[in-house]
């Protein structure tokens, strides 16, 4: 069966330390991966997009990395602030349509001063 | 412009009732999506309108839910005799044509006792 699965737990690091989310699929090829961040009570925002051709992609603190090999995608933010504190949610694209985005449950970041 | 709007933002409903939820896209998006988010899960893909093609309405439940998109803008999500596991939040998306991201509304919460 087709499943895109992120880490359950919460992740708990120190201020200024790398925090590493995990993306894994199976069963999907998918044309490009999306991660977004979702604080409660909000929609979730639009972060970083990586096509099935890219191997890295950074924006700012941001960088996400895409093996489609591994079929994995990992988000990483260097240098965390708790102001990063939220639940990431990866996003991936199903080749050969439209924007139909399948959504992980996401995981909970909590960045401690 | 403003983004995405969503209405209302929390909605309580007795079992068996119908309840209606809006949303007014991005002006000049073509495409909206409806999404579900229940309490420690994933998006779950609802319905898709783009243009003027006929929706893609392979996510929906059952077929107590339907939407409709007027003119190509505002969209109304119809939930007939809801029952306690349509609780969740409805999330409305948009996207343009000249990428592929999608903005996000901040949901509506409904509760269905």
């Amino acid at each position: 069966s087709q499943k895109i699965e992120q880490n359950s737990e919460a992740l708990n690091i120190q201020e200024g330390k790398t925090a590493t989310l995990t993306c894994n699929y199976t069963n999907y090829s998918p044309a490009y991966l999306q991660w977004y961040r979702q604080d409660p009570g909000r929609g979730p925002v639009f972060l970083l997009l990586i096509r099935e051709n890219e191997k890295e992609k950074r924006k700012e603190r941001l960088k996400v990395t895409f093996d489609t090999t591994l079929k994995q995608s990992l988000f990483h933010i260097t240098a965390s602030q708790p102001a990063d504190s939220a639940t990431y949610l990866c996003a991936l694209a199903p080749s050969g349509g439209y924007n139909k985005l399948i959504f992980g449950a996401g995981t909970r970041l909590a960045v401690h001063p | 412009g403003a983004g995405v709007s969503q209405s209302p933002s929390n909605k309580v409903t007795e079992k068996g009732k119908d309840v209606e939820l809006r949303c007014d896209p991005i002006s000049g998006h073509t495409a909206l999506y409806w999404y579900r988010q229940s309490l420690g899960q994933g998006l779950e893909f609802l319905i898709y309108f783009q243009g003027n093609s006929a929706p893609d309405k392979s996510g929906l439940p059952s077929d107590r839910f339907s939407a409709e998109r007027t003119g190509g803008s505002v969209s109304t999500l119809t939930i007939q005799r809801t029952q306690q596991e349509d609780s969740a939040v409805y999330l409305c998306a948009s996207s343009s044509d000249l990428e592929d991201i999608q903005y996000f509304g901040a949901g509506t919460r409904l509760s269905v006792l």
